[in-house]
């Protein structure tokens, strides 16, 4: 079992450039999750998505940022004209679904820095 | 206001001493609570879940849960270096589907 992949592991983009992260849940995994994890905030919720469907977007800065899961190996993170606040560790995270498992399983993060 | 708090933020033990840490959730619809360690530069991992009142134990680490007062804790003995970490505390709540809310963390160092 490999585990949640992500790449890139780490991405340097200029101001108001587009950035894509990309993850690959664990196969068999129902629910995949979006976070961004920072100092001063910490671990963020970002957006979900259950059997490939999204489910709940609230954590995610409406105007720039956008998620997808066109099949159930793959998840995208685009992040449109990014700003230097959007530098942090995305992390994504996989599980199964059933009664709150809670048992979330996170990839190695991608670090983004915007210049 | 965050909905999970965390406290200490960091807390200092010597080698072979007891950690306690504490999370509250300021929403009453908390459903259940799980506790995670991240190691420095790693990805955060589950390290113990717990959904009903009272204690469970694994190896050196125990959680307690009080529901009426929303508030869980995780105690380490006999610390090593080794669970040198940042520790977060999720909760899910009722009203929030699959996704859980996380704490800011509380940054454990064991000192040798």
């Amino acid at each position: 079992n490999a585990g949640v992949i992500q790449t890139p592991r780490h991405k340097v983009t200029g101001k108001g450039q587009e950035a894509t992260l990309w993850c690959e849940p664990i196969s068999g995994h129902s629910a995949v999750f979006w976070y961004r994890q920072t100092i001063v905030q910490g671990l963020e919720f970002l957006t979900y998505f259950r059997n490939q469907a999204p489910i709940d977007d609230s954590g995610m800065p409406k105007e720039r940022f956008s998620a997808q899961m066109p099949n159930q190996s793959h998840s995208t993170l685009k992040i449109q004209s990014t700003q230097p606040q959007d530098s942090a560790v995305y992390l994504c995270a996989s599980s199964t679904t059933g009664a709150n498992t809670g048992q979330l399983y996170f990839g190695e993060g991608s670090k983004l820095t915007v210049l | 206001q965050q909905k999970v708090q965390q406290s200490p933020e960091s807390l200092i033990v010597p080698e072979g001493g007891m950690a306690s840490l504490n999370c509250t959730s300021s929403d009453r619809n908390v459903d259940y609570f799980w506790w995670y360690r991240q190691h420095s530069g790693k990805s955060p991992k589950m390290l113990m879940s717990i959904f009903s009142n009272g204690e469970k134990e694994e190896g050196r680490f125990t959680v307690h849960l009080n529901k009426a007062s929303l508030h869980t804790s995780l105690h380490i003995r006999d610390s090593q270096p080794s669970d040198s970490a940042l520790y977060l505390c999720a909760a899910s709540f009722f009203n929030m589907g699959y996704k859980l809310t996380f704490g800011t963390g509380t940054s454990l160092l064991v000192d040798p």
